[in-house]
Formats: C-alpha cells, structure tokens, sequence
C-alpha cells in the first residue's frame, strides 16, 4: 500500500462551521506534513509531525489546529475559517523528518470558506 | 529569500519531442534534496524523479532526467518524447536537512511551470 488518502476529496462550509479533515497513510512513515495550494501558487507548509509529535508550525493561525492520533493519521480540525482559507489542501507523509526520499502525496481536499 | 526559482511561467512542446524545465536554488546546507513533482488539474502531486546533493551521477527515471549542476546550483528536468498526458503544472522542490530554519527540512516549492503538450 503505497498512498495516501484523504477525506474529503471536497468541502464547503460557512464561517462558522467546525469541519475536520482527514488524512491516512499505512506506509509506516513517521512524518507527516500538511500543505495548503492557493489557485495557480506552489504548495505552502504549514504543520510537520514527526512520531506523532508537531515538529514545525510555520505560524498558521489558530483557527487551522492540526492533531495526530496515531502513526497512520492526521487531521486538520478547522474552526472559524475565513473565505481567503479557501484552497487545495494537501497530505504528505515521507518515511522521516530527516531522512529526505520518499514523500508522497494525497489527491487533496478542496476547501471552499462561503 | 525565494530559494527555489522556476523562471518558466509555462511551455509548450510538441508531442513526441523533448523538452527542458528549468530550476535554480539557493542554499548553504552542503546536504539537501531535489524534487519534481507533476500536478495535473486533479491536483495531486505526482513524485516523478530526486537528485540527492551527494549523488554523482544524474538521476533518471523512464523518460524524465534530472541535469544536476551542482556548481550553477540548477537542477533541471528533461522529459523526452513528450507525451499529450505529460501537460500539467510542474514543480521543483527542495529540502534541507540541517537547515537552521526548520521548515526548510520539509519540502519547499518553486512557482512551478505549466507545460502544455501540442499534437
């Protein structure tokens, strides 16, 4: 098993809704990563879990709080989002933080904030 | 300071031949990791070819090559006989593993290059 998925593929919610994402990897990778792609831009960090634990946080607001229950999971809980939050947000998980080979994608989930 | 750049906005290639992406970048740290990845319009990232910093010789996987020039700093892609399915964005990406700013230990991107493949 060499993917991994998330769920959903599609999300719209209003300002005031609480919504999670979810992303699965069975690969027995140790880092985990969260990206969000605004239209036409790169791919732009925001959480890094490295076993289980957040290793980098690259200033996201508050209202973007990231969890990992276990090894296999990861997921983006999302409170009070604003309409420019609206993008693809994208899953990786890569075998570890300092071991640089191997990271794999998700297909995304994209967000739209109404 | 922007360390990964991509200067080609988009390309176009005729199917069937070969065509180079260009990608520069910047950093101090003498152990690091070069990426292409290919997004299509479904947005998932799609892992293609990796020149470790390390790495003698210049990687290649099927019809993509990495041109590693270590002392230019560039790390260009070459897809030969392009193929109609080849058009999508593509992007470079770099990680630095004892870098002082933590977040360059993961993945950083380039602008991209959206190639366009004309039968």
């Amino acid at each position: 098993d060499t993917e991994v998925t998330q769920t959903p593929k599609h999300l719209v919610m209003g300002m005031t809704n609480k919504k999670s994402l979810k992303c699965e990897q069975h690969m027995g990778h140790r880092a985990m990563y969260w990206y969000k792609q605004k239209a036409k831009k790169p791919p732009e960090l925001m959480f890094v879990y490295s076993y289980e634990k957040l290793s980098i946080n690259e200033s996201v607001p508050s209202r973007f709080s990231p969890e990992c229950p276990n090894s296999s999971l990861l997921n983006l809980h999302l409170h009070a989002l604003q309409p420019e939050d609206s993008a693809l947000y994208l899953c990786a998980s890569s075998q570890g933080l300092e071991q640089g080979y191997g990271y794999t994608f998700g297909s995304g989930t994209r967000l739209t904030v109404v | 300071a922007q360390k990964i750049t991509q200067t080609q906005p988009g390309m176009f290639v005729q199917e069937k031949e070969a065509v180079t992406l260009d990608c520069t970048y910047d950093t101090s740290d003498p152990s690091y990791g070069l990426f292409w990845y290919k997004q299509p319009s479904s947005g998932e990232m799609i892992f293609l070819i990796y020149q470790g910093s390390y790495d003698q010789q210049n990687a290649t996987e099927g019809r993509y090559s990495l041109n590693f020039q270590k002392a230019r700093k560039s790390a260009n892609l070459v897809i030969s006989a392009s193929q109609l399915g080849d058009s999508a964005m593509y992007f470079c990406a770099m990680r630095e593993v004892f870098s002082m700013d933590t977040g360059r230990r993961a993945l950083t991107f380039g602008s991209g290059t959206r190639l366009q493949v004309q039968p």
